[in-house]
């Protein structure tokens, strides 16, 4: 089936660093989404994003971070700076359309901020 | 908020035995939430396993069937005959109307002896 892909597998940064998360979402969909997990919890919705904007947000989604897809590349979250509580598992998605459309999930991007 | 809680892992089946995995939902956000079971396999990306759209609709797939229950607002996983190939982490999971969040359970880990 359709996959969709996150670069890197495992990212370990120093608190205060910045750190960009990739996303390569299925070809020619349109709606993406980001999902954080920390250890032993649910994962969590972050944002959505369609049409190069945020559709919705969680409180989750501190002011340092922020996600884009400039001209159809990756779909990337960035968190600048980083923080301890950062320290999680990315999840990224995306669907085709947005009415009872499936999302398709990547593998996850584990992040240590240490 | 929305929330999903399904039964505690880890669980443990032996192969062509009967399976439930327990779900029950809470949305505050909408009266008649989209309904979802999520399954990751082991070293694999989380896929959608079978949706419920409608009340009282059973989704199946794979042998797995969930009935949508608005009255005991309940979503419960079963398989009348698990395999070994099943042991995964499965999530129930709920959605709005469009599709654009979804609100996961914290999933049930799910081994099966042969």
């Amino acid at each position: 089936g359709p996959k969709v892909l996150q670069i890197p597998s495992h990212q370990i940064i120093d608190m205060g660093q910045m750190v960009t998360l990739n996303c390569d979402p299925v070809s020619n969909h349109l709606y993406f989404y980001w999902y954080k997990q920390i250890l032993g919890q649910q994962m969590e919705f972050l944002v959505n994003f369609y049409n190069g904007k945020v559709m919705e947000k969680s409180k989750l989604f501190k002011d340092q971070f922020s996600v884009e897809r400039p001209d159809g590349s990756y779909f990337t979250l960035k968190i600048q700076p980083t923080a301890l509580e950062d320290s999680a598992v990315y999840f990224c998605a995306s669907s085709d359309w947005v009415l009872y459309a499936e999302q398709f999930f990547g593998p996850g991007t584990r992040l240590t901020v240490l | 908020g929305d929330s999903v809680t399904q039964t505690e892992g880890p669980v443990t089946v032996s192969e062509s035995e009967s399976l439930i995995i327990n779900c029950t939902y809470s949305a505050t956000s909408i009266a008649y939430p989209n309904l979802f079971w999520y399954v990751r396999y082991p070293g694999e990306g989380l896929q959608l396993l079978l949706k419920v759209i409608t009340a009282g609709q059973k989704g199946s797939s794979r042998g797995f069937e969930a009935t949508y229950n608005k009255e005991t607002t309940s979503f419960h996983l079963q398989k009348a005959s698990v395999q070994e190939s099943d042991s995964a982490v499965y999530y129930c999971a709920l959605a709005n109307y469009g599709n654009e969040k979804i609100t996961f359970g914290a999933g049930t880990k799910l081994t099966i002896k042969p």
